[in-house]
């Protein structure tokens, strides 16, 4: 498939574990942050949002948890399937509107049977 | 419903040259906006268009520049192509209205500068 980031950070797991994809952000000022998922030779598929008033969000097997006092958050994958193979991205929006979205670099999630 | 469609998949050009690409959004979006993903960069964003105007811009030469029609289909150009504009460029379409970044991408136009 098309490579995306030849360099990315990788988390290998086990298929049926848990998966923790972390992220750090440095503007404290940041109230709003999205989680995009990239298969390869795909463009990125939404996957969950979190607004700076909220500290956990839950959707279908995927948990987004925000901790503004250290700016980090993570998305936690349960019971990670061979499907969940993908790049992931942690994004926020510029200023200037929702549709200006600067990404994180990425993490690689490779699961094996 | 019909996703967020970009032509062509592939395309080849020489230094110098100049090149146009397509993003036809989602049916009922208004916004489109254009990345640049590269290994070394990662995913950059390039411009925004709503209601066939520019709206948010980011830091990329003149060379690169796009447009909207009044059907909401956007092409992008770049112009005096170098071999550093070789990329994955992705176009993402949204409703502008949820008041959420939720935007649909298409799968690209890989180009490649030689």
């Amino acid at each position: 498939g098309e490579s995306v980031g030849l360099h990315l950070p990788t988390l290998s797991v086990q298929e049926g574990d848990n998966s923790i994809i972390n992220c750090a952000y440095s503007n404290s000022a940041s109230d709003y942050f999205i989680w995009y998922k990239q298969e390869s030779g795909k463009g990125p598929q939404f996957i969950i949002d979190i607004r700076s008033n909220m500290d956990k969000r839950q959707g279908q097997r995927v948990t987004v948890l925000l901790n503004k006092t250290v700016k980090h958050l993570s998305l936690q994958i349960a019971a990670t399937q061979p499907g969940d193979s993908a790049v992931y991205f942690c994004a926020e929006p510029l200023s200037g509107g929702y549709n200006k979205l600067i990404f994180g670099a990425g993490t690689r999630l490779a699961v094996h049977p | 419903k019909a996703g967020v469609t970009q032509t062509p998949r592939y395309l080849i050009k020489t230094r110098g040259q100049q090149v146009t690409l397509s993003c036809s959004p989602i049916s009922g979006h208004r916004s489109v906006s254009w990345y640049q993903q590269t290994p070394g960069q990662g995913l950059q964003f390039l411009f925004e268009y709503f209601s066939e105007t520019q709206r948010n811009k980011g830091n990329f030469p003149g060379r690169f520049s796009g447009r909207q029609f009044s059907n909401s289909r956007s092409e992008m150009n770049v112009s005096t192509l170098e071999l550093g504009d070789s990329a994955l460029y992705l176009c993402a379409s949204s409703w502008d209205t949820s008041g959420r970044a939720i935007q649909y991408f298409g799968a690209g136009t890989r180009l490649s500068v030689l």
